[in-house]
């Protein structure tokens, strides 16, 4: 079964520090990768999705098969950046838009 | 348009009672879910539905009916609440079955005493 592993539940920087949000993935098939972020009093949103391949608020992330990986990177972080951030997958084969998430890394960026 | 949208905001249940949380779409989106959120374990999907007329089972389906009578609504209903069932619950939808950004709904918290 396909499975999302976000190994850190709380990442804590200082503005203007590099941050990195790791995921790894298990899943034998070709997957879609997507970054969600939910901030404080807000609705789940898409940040970044692997296919397009495009910067959204200064993040990016890419898609590494051979470690199965998608870290999400970010070279400056902003207090604005603080949120919950999940990592979700969808299989490529299935029925429906079906995603699996990780458990979710909080991002806390502190002046 | 409104998005997605859900009802009520809160709600406190006593355990064995039933109720419905509703989910509203009015972007003529073909696929709808049910995620429950709990700390730790992230989003887990509940029920979904690639069509009117057409729901399947999720990775956590227990104690939890859906229906699809129309393309926009897509009721989840609980049927005997227990208090495992103490979660924040999102409805989400995509405008396709096969892909793209999912639109989530602000959420629904329950808790059961």
């Amino acid at each position: 079964a396909q499975r999302v592993t976000q190994p850190e539940k709380l990442l804590s920087v200082f503005k203007g520090a590099p941050v990195e949000l790791k995921c790894n993935y298990s899943y034998s098939g070709s997957p879609e990768l997507f970054w969600y972020v939910q901030y404080s009093r807000q609705r789940l949103q898409l940040l970044l999705r692997h296919i397009s391949r495009e910067s959204i608020k200064g993040f990016t992330a890419d898609l590494n098969k051979g470690e199965t990986s998608f870290h999400l990177k970010k070279p400056f972080a902003q207090e604005e950046d603080s949120a919950m951030y999940y990592c979700a997958l969808r299989m490529n084969n299935n029925a429906g838009n079906m995603l699996t998430f990780g458990g979710g890394t909080r991002l806390m960026v502190k002046p | 348009n409104a998005g997605v949208t859900q009802t009520p905001k809160f709600q406190v249940l006593k355990t064995g009672q039933s109720m419905t949380l509703q989910c509203a779409q009015d972007m003529n989106h073909e696929y709808m879910s049910w995620y429950r959120q709990d700390p730790g374990m992230g989003l887990r999907l509940i029920h979904y539905s690639v069509g009117a007329g057409i729901t399947d089972q999720g990775e956590v389906p227990n104690g939890y009916n859906v229906s699809r009578s129309t393309t926009e609504d897509f009721p989840l209903r609980l049927l005997s609440a227990a208090p495992s069932q103490t979660s924040v619950y999102f409805c989400a939808s995509s405008y396709s079955n096969r892909g793209g950004e999912q639109y989530f709904g602000p959420g629904t918290r329950l808790t059961v005493t």
